[in-house]
């Protein structure tokens, strides 16, 4: 069965970078894309980018260019989310998602980022 | 890209049915049949309930139904149950691989 499987829990502290893991099972790796998705507390929930796993290329979402990199390895079926110049504001929860068409039919569970000094 | 615009709010009594619209512009709903909605349970991932408009993925109730009238497009959930409270998220697709978020909606069960 298809599964995204999340790195846990980050603290950072303001000005850190955090790289968080999507390890995919179930499916062919490099057949769909991994869109990447963050909910601060309380919030609703943001788009931030995408990541084809068979050819590497990216987009970010304009308001996280600069500071964002997605990348994957092939060899572990695993693709990164990698936050720089991290402030408060930061502080979400992390989603990664299976991209079908124009939809996400399988999500991770979640990672915390919490920025704090 | 701002977020689409979705009502905070909506409710309904178990049986009734409540309409939740997610307007954008012809940048993203009404330029292209991709616009799928999700709800989530606090502390959940969300959860795929309509895709392309009007589809339903395999072993959503046909309680759930999308559908799309130039810049807004709509869910609406028929017959509600107390397990249909929850936040309810639309998302389009705005073009060059780029997507957008609805601001969300939290339906309560009365």
């Amino acid at each position: 069965q298809v599964q995204l499987v999340q790195s846990g829990a980050e603290v950072k502290k303001p000005g850190a970078s955090v790289k968080v893991s999507c390890k995919a099972s179930g499916y062919t790796f490099t057949s769909h894309y991994i869109h990447w998705v963050r909910q601060a507390p309380g919030q609703g929930l943001e788009w931030m980018g995408l990541i084809n796993p068979g050819g590497g290329s990216t987009n970010y979402a304009q308001n996280f260019q600069g500071r964002v990199t997605m990348t994957r390895d092939t060899s572990t079926n695993t693709v990164y989310l990698e936050l720089s110049s991290l402030r408060s504001e930061d502080t979400a929860v992390y989603f990664c998602a299976r991209w079908v068409g124009g939809e996400g039919d399988y999500w991770g569970q979640g990672t915390l980022v919490t920025v704090s000094s | 890209q701002s977020a689409l615009t979705q009502p905070p709010s909506a409710s309904g009594s178990p049986g009734q049915s409540v309409t939740i619209s997610c307007t954008g512009t012809s940048s993203d709903v009404g330029g292209y049949n991709y616009v799928s909605w999700y709800h989530q349970h606090p502390g959940k991932a969300p959860k795929l309930m309509i895709y392309e408009v009007t589809k339903r993925p395999s072993g959503v109730p046909d309680r759930f139904s999308g559908s799309k009238s130039g810049n807004t497009a709509s869910l609406t959930v028929s017959g509600l149950q107390a397990e249909d409270e929850a936040d309810y998220y639309c998302i389009s697709y705005a073009g060059s691989n780029n997507y957008v978020f609805g601001t969300g909606t939290k339906v309560t069960v009365l």
